[in-house]
């Protein structure tokens, strides 16, 4: 256990809709990072928030959106959905320090696009 | 894309040590070797990490060549339960983790 929580679990939308995942940091930690995961691939990073602001951001189109709030929870956006965009969604809480950091994942969200 | 190279698969007998290698032929001098591990359908776990020296934990060994061309995580006595998508990521401290595909480590009873 990392003690790093999503919710939903699972999620089933339809294309064009929206959607907003949540995710429940380490105590104490202060940057969260998102990624997605398709089937079969290794997760791809989509951004990462380090004290309620963007701190770096993938390759990924402004539909893609998030926050982090002061309790370092945060929420991954994501607008008119599409196909493609079906996949688990991954966060995972750090501590940011300069002799490198390990990342702690959360079970991820199973998002499914109809 | 991921910037190291991995092994597809390997295999390991149950009580043996695991041996998995990685390269990291383009890793700068201040961007971290990483080590996770996935099992199916749950998140990410992490294992290790290092800059140039080696590291030990209560879940593996790091070793990374003195060039830091190439590194090689040691599970020393590997168990059922270690059968996972192993994967190794070289970055910078604090930021994104690019994932390659991994090797799939499968533990043999």
């Amino acid at each position: 256990e990392t003690g790093v929580t999503q919710s939903p679990t699972h999620l089933i939308k339809t294309r064009g809709q929206q959607v907003t995942l949540r995710c429940s940091s380490q105590s104490g930690h202060n940057t969260v990072s998102w990624y997605q995961q398709a089937l079969g691939q290794g997760p791809q990073f989509i951004f990462q928030y380090y004290r309620e602001e963007e701190n770096g951001r993938g390759n990924f189109p402004p539909r893609f959106s998030g926050l982090q709030f002061p309790n370092y929870s945060s929420e991954l956006n994501v607008n008119a959905l599409e196909l493609d965009d079906s996949a688990l969604y991954l966060c995972a809480s750090s501590l940011k320090r300069e002799k490198g950091s390990e990342q702690y994942f959360g079970p991820g969200t199973r998002l499914t696009v109809t | 894309d991921a910037k190291t190279t991995q092994p597809t698969s390997m295999d390991c007998a149950e009580g043996r040590a695991a041996n998995l290698p990685c390269n990291h032929s383009t890793i700068s001098g201040n961007e971290y070797v990483y080590w996770y591990r996935q099992i199916h359908s749950q998140g990410p776990q992490y294992i290790i990490h290092g800059l140039k020296n080696n590291e030990t934990n209560e879940m593996a060994s790091l070793i990374i060549t003195e060039d830091r061309k190439s590194s090689t995580l040691i599970l020393p006595h590997a168990t059922l339960r270690d059968t996972a998508v192993y994967y190794c990521i070289d970055g910078g401290s604090n930021y994104k983790l690019t994932f390659g595909k991994g090797t799939l480590l499968t533990v043999n009873p």
